[in-house]
């Protein structure tokens, strides 16, 4: 079974470019996620959907972030424009449903903003 | 104060000791309690998977939660080199709620 696939794995920008991150789920999860990961620092939930619906978005900084989640499969997080402080590594997980925390992550991507 | 407190470490040990890993936590509402590994340039993987209090043993891992000192253990028995990784404790009340990650403590084991 393929795990959680994201792309690209590396991406360096200049800040105030535009940055896209993409997903793809295992087969079957119906709950997907986005983290964020600071060096040294546990995963952050920036947002998370139940199919095609953003349940919980509160933490994603909405002036500059946004995502999408088209047919309920594979997922978009976009950043326009890039900030130095947004780089990081940005996790993508799926589940097969939301209640007890037993997630699949990807191998992530990692932006540096210069 | 952060809703779960881990100490980042690095932790060191030679090859073959156990290993200790804690964590606590404030809320007296988490029920699920997690032990995720992440090697370096990877992302987080399940290791181990606790509900409620008690203890839950995978070779050569023991998961404990101890709910009444919200305080739960990860201890890794003859460690390996292989076991050289960041370990991230993890919990949540259940239902629709978020899980909650610790920073994750860096693990080295020497040959």
């Amino acid at each position: 079974e393929a795990g959680v696939v994201q792309s690209p794995r590396y991406k360096i920008i200049e800040k105030k470019q535009p940055v896209a991150f993409w997903c793809n789920p295992i087969s079957g999860h119906n709950t997907l996620y986005w983290y964020l990961q600071n060096l040294g620092q546990g995963p952050e939930l920036l947002i998370r959907y139940e199919n095609e619906e953003a349940v919980d978005d509160s933490q994603l900084p909405k002036d500059r972030f946004s995502a999408e989640r088209l047919k309920g499969v594979d997922s978009t997080l976009k950043i326009q424009p890039a900030e130095l402080g947004d780089s990081a590594v940005y996790l993508c997980a799926s589940s097969l449903g939301f209640s007890t925390g037993e997630l699949f992550f990807g191998e992530g991507s990692r932006l540096t903003v210069l | 104060q952060k809703e779960v407190e881990q100490d980042p470490g690095p932790l060191s040990v030679p090859e073959g000791a156990i290993v200790s890993l804690n964590c606590t936590y404030s809320n007296s509402a988490f029920q699920y309690f997690m032990w995720y590994r992440q090697y370096s340039r990877k992302g987080p993987e399940l290791l181990m998977y606790t509900y409620s209090s008690g203890n839950k043993e995978d070779g050569r891992f023991t998961a404990q939660v101890d709910k009444s000192s919200k305080y739960i253990s990860l201890f890794i028995r003859d460690s390996q080199p292989s076991d050289s990784a960041t370990y991230l404790c993890a919990m949540t009340p259940g239902g629709a709620n978020n899980l909650f990650f610790g920073t994750g403590t860096r693990l080295t084991v020497i040959p």
